[in-house]
């Protein structure tokens, strides 16, 4: 079954700086890949949604995440960080029957 | 429309008591989820529903857990007995169509604390 792996548990950035939250997937190339975010205290939700129509992907709040096959990779990034954005990231892919959640990296944003 | 809807927010109970956490998804969706998130384990899928038929239980720690989905709109994670590692947040959340491929929307989840 497909799975993701994030590197990094935690990332540390100052305000303004470029955020990079990585996420490698196995195996076979996925006909889907998911960023979700959770703020604190609040659940999960969608930041962006990669469907193989195009490799580079927009999401909110000036999020985006580029599709490279050639690295499997699906990272993150945000040209210049806010401290709004300091939250749970998680990359998922659809696996056996559900969607496979990756373990998460803590963004962590100062001033 | 209104969100995924969980109850209660918060949760206090003693050890050995019976636990009950309440979901009502997004009308219209087909899928329901229970998650388990802690600091140790992360984010557990513990059951999901289709159709308010239980698809996958795999997740679902010992029998002393159980969930229900009597209708499309509620669905029960009950816990009895309770114990101090039940100690969590639980994330209900639901999907349109397909489990695997539609956006998951979540509920804002309940804080349990077993004392």
């Amino acid at each position: 079954a497909q799975s993701v792996t994030q590197l990094g548990s935690h990332v540390s950035v100052s305000e303004g700086a470029l955020v990079l939250l990585r996420c490698n997937y196995s195996s076979s190339v996925p006909p889907y890949l998911f960023w979700y975010v959770q703020y604190p205290n609040q659940g999960l939700q969608l930041l962006l949604k990669y469907t193989s129509a195009a490799t580079l992907v927009k999401g909110i709040n000036g999020f985006e995440a580029e599709f490279k096959k050639s690295e499997t990779s699906f990272h993150l990034t945000k040209p210049s960080a806010h401290m709004s954005d300091a939250a749970e990231y998680f990359c998922a892919v659809p696996g056996y029957s559900t969607l496979t959640f990756g373990k998460g990296t803590m963004l962590l944003v100062s001033p | 429309d209104a969100g995924v809807i969980q109850s209660p927010r918060h949760e206090v109970t003693e050890m050995g008591q019976e636990v009950t956490l309440r979901c009502k998804p997004i009308s219209g969706h087909n899928s329901l989820f229970w998650y388990r998130q802690t600091m140790m384990r992360g984010l557990e899928l513990l059951i999901y529903f289709n159709n308010n038929v239980p698809i996958d239980d795999s997740g679902m720690p010992e029998d002393r857990f159980s969930a229900k989905m009597p209708n499309a709109s509620f669905s029960t994670l009950k816990i009895q007995p309770s114990e101090p590692r039940d100690s969590a947040v639980y994330f209900c959340a639901s999907t349109r169509d397909s489990p695997a491929t539609d956006t998951q929307y979540f509920g804002p989840g309940t804080r349990l604390t077993v004392l």
